[in-house]
């Protein structure tokens, strides 16, 4: 059982949005900025895609976006592409009083 | 952004230890703060084993942290990973990564990763 709670899969057809959550405690993502998500294609390293909770790496297509709501982010990807098919995770840091790095379980994207 | 190259071995025997080495290269081991091994199992999601700062600190993964030594040597700019007493459950793909500068434990460079079977 994954730190953080993200749905197994989330489809939708291209040029749709749709959005990802990613739900955690006080502790982790509801008490810090340190809220990233990472893009894995299979076979593949895990790519950075948001940090910050809603900042993008240089490069990143501004497709990606980034929020919070208490203890739980959300990624949205809009203007569905093909390209998008891929596993997405969600990640915290809590903090250097305690200091540890969570990943949620991981989230199938399917592009219809 | 620097580059990350794992090596080690792909096969170790139960009971026995998980060595990888992670190679920095692009840029010095002191140019970033933490230094970080990840792993997934297969058709699994990622778990995060532990991180060393460049002086040498080190936070482990509470749920591996009496089997996992996690060590840096400047003189050569990588640093590696141990763990000890592995078992089937520990058969993986392991990746380093660097964190993105200012982005605490946000990590933008990873390595290609190293596939590390436990069998005999």
């Amino acid at each position: 059982q994954s730190a953080l709670t993200q749905p197994a899969s989330v489809s939708g057809s291209p040029g749709q949005s749709i959005t990802i959550s990613c739900t955690g405690t006080r502790s982790d993502v509801g008490g810090h900025s340190f809220v990233s998500w990472y893009q894995q294609h299979p076979g593949k390293a895990p790519k950075l895609i948001i940090y910050d909770i809603i900042k993008r790496p240089s490069g990143v297509s501004n497709r990606f976006s980034g929020s919070t709501s208490g203890n739980t982010a959300s990624l949205t990807i809009s203007g569905l592409q093909a390209e998008d098919e891929a596993d997405y995770y969600c990640s915290a840091y809590t903090g250097a009083s305690a200091p540890r790095v969570l990943f949620g379980g991981g989230t199938k994207v399917t592009v219809l | 952004q620097v580059q990350l190259q794992e090596s080690g071995p792909g096969l170790v025997k139960p009971s026995g230890t998980l060595s990888l080495t992670c190679a920095v290269s692009g840029g010095s081991i002191t140019g970033s703060d933490w230094w970080t091994w990840v792993r997934q199992p297969p058709g699994q999601g990622l778990e995060w084993i532990g991180e060393v700062y460049h002086s040498g600190s080190t936070n482990y993964n509470p749920s591996l942290s009496s089997r996992v030594t996690i060590s840096v040597d400047k003189s050569k700019n990588q640093f590696s990973l141990k763990l000890s007493s592995v078992t089937a459950a520990d058969t993986a793909m392991y990746y380093c990564a660097s964190e993105l500068p200012g982005a605490a434990r946000q990590f933008d460079s990873w390595g290609q990763g190293i596939l590390v079977t436990v069998s005999s």
